[in-house]
């Protein structure tokens, strides 16, 4: 089966840009988490969304949003962008809440900001 | 809040030597622990899970992880190693999120 689907894979954004990230699960997943990675602060959890309810949210600025559709497919959103915002954006996907249920990983969206 | 920590940020072994990466957690709540690996270029990749019942994980590709509640570990292990295990490997937890540790990057000489 396919795999989770990220796009773009690579984008460079200007400061102050917004960006929009799309992620798509596997088909008949109805949890998406995305994460940002970076090599100061690993991976940090982002937000989860279940079927189109967000259900956590981390430790990110308001700049930081994100929506699901009811199709499951996923998209975040960062808005006013800042040069610390440079990260791989994981998107994952699972069958239930990612609690019980294993999540696959998307190859990411490397975002440069310059 | 729940958290993860992991021992070594480098580890380097030659091919065939076994391999121990720490992992520590912390929660109050239902214990589900994660390993999870990231070859170089690829995605992240789930190794072994542990929700409850046998604390003897077996995952994939060899590896298996023991769930020690007395020590709150969860250390991955592999009796041998090869140079394709060469990755960055991540545990995990998940309580109200999937927390990630800061990840052990490991290097297999030939």
């Amino acid at each position: 089966k396919a795999g989770v689907t990220q796009t773009p894979r690579y984008l460079i954004k200007t400061r102050g840009q917004q960006v929009t990230l799309s992620c798509s699960p596997i088909s008949g997943h109805r949890s998406v988490s995305w994460y940002q990675q970076t090599p100061g602060q690993g991976l940090q959890f982002l937000f989860e969304y279940f079927s189109e309810t967000q259900r956590n949210k981390g430790n990110f600025p308001g700049r930081f949003s994100g929506r699901q559709f009811s199709n499951s497919r996923s998209e975040m959103n960062v808005s006013t962008l800042e040069l610390g915002d440079s990260a791989l954006y994981l998107c994952a996907s699972s069958l239930g809440t990612a609690e019980l249920s294993e999540a696959f990983f998307g190859q990411g969206t490397r975002l440069t900001v310059v | 809040a729940q958290s993860v920590s992991q021992h070594n940020h480098h580890v380097i072994l030659s091919e065939a030597a076994s391999l121990e990466l720490g992992c520590n957690y912390s929660y109050g709540g239902t214990v589900n622990l994660f390993w999870y690996v990231q070859y170089p270029g690829q995605h992240l990749q789930l190794l072994l899970k542990y929700f409850s019942g046998d604390p003897l994980v077996k995952g994939i590709k060899g590896f298996e992880a023991e769930f020690i509640k007395s020590k709150f570990s969860f250390n991955l292990r592999k009796p041998s190693v090869q140079w394709s295990d060469t990755a960055e490997y991540f545990c995990a937890t998940y309580g109200n999120k999937l927390v990630f540790g800061a990840g052990t990057i490991l290097r297999v000489k030939s």
